[in-house]
């Protein structure tokens, strides 16, 4: 059964931490993407891959790395830098639905962080 | 930069009545046009796409474009309580693989 999975879907971490969200994706899909929303907020790009090792910032990239070293998982590190972390995460992957057609983005679960 | 404008709401409809959510976006290469449904605490889930001018049926649901008037809308038919969710639309440009998100709209179903 193809999707996207993250991993935690909870994840608490104490000031001064870096931690690392899960992403990954069985759908052959080339790109991926990091997004954060905040309560009653639109989502915000963070960052984004276009094909496995590149990767390019988003509007708000301050504060996170990625690396992409497999086309199935694209992990995104919350580090200390992040004077706000405490947000909703979401992975997603741009590809044609059941390998045909348009290119669609479709998203996992999501990983809610919590900072103490 | 390129935005997406959304009504946040609350809209609220009657049980069998048409939901209409509406989006405008400022940018006019935009190619490709998506509505997602997000639940309280859940992911969004896609669940319409539209890439030309005119309507696109399916089921309950029709996403209209009109690219001269740069406007994507989406009509909920029969409304139903697991309706309620916000709405979000997003536009991709013609280049690159950026996607951009309005803040959506929060629809509520009253039985």
């Amino acid at each position: 059964d193809g999707g996207i999975t993250q991993s935690p879907k909870y994840l608490f971490r104490k000031e001064g931490q870096n931690v690392t969200l899960s992403c990954e994706q069985n759908l052959n899909h080339d790109a991926m993407y990091w997004y954060r929303q905040d309560p009653g907020q639109g989502l915000r790009l963070i960052y984004y891959s276009q094909i496995v090792n590149d990767f390019q910032k988003g509007d708000i990239a301050e504060g996170y790395s990625v690396s992409r070293e497999k086309k199935e998982s694209f992990p995104l590190t919350v580090t200390s830098a992040q004077k706000n972390p405490t947000a909703f995460y979401l992975c997603a992957s741009k590809g044609p639905r059941h390998g045909l057609g348009w290119h669609e983005q479709f998203f996992g679960p999501g990983t809610r962080l919590t900072v103490l | 930069q390129k935005e997406v404008e959304q009504n946040s709401g609350p809209l609220s409809v009657p049980e069998g009545a048409i939901a209409s959510l509406n989006c405008t976006y400022s940018d006019r290469v935009s190619q490709s046009f998506f509505w997602y449904r997000q639940y309280s605490g859940k992911s969004p889930e896609l669940i319409m796409s539209i890439y030309s001018n005119g309507d696109k049926e399916d089921g309950r649901f029709t996403a209209q474009l009109n690219k001269a008037s740069q406007y994507v809308s989406l009509l909920i038919r029969d409304s139903q309580p697991s309706d309620s969710a916000t709405y979000l639309c997003a536009v991709r440009p013609n280049t690159g693989n950026q996607f951009y998100f309005g803040t959506g709209t929060s629809l509520t179903v009253i039985p």
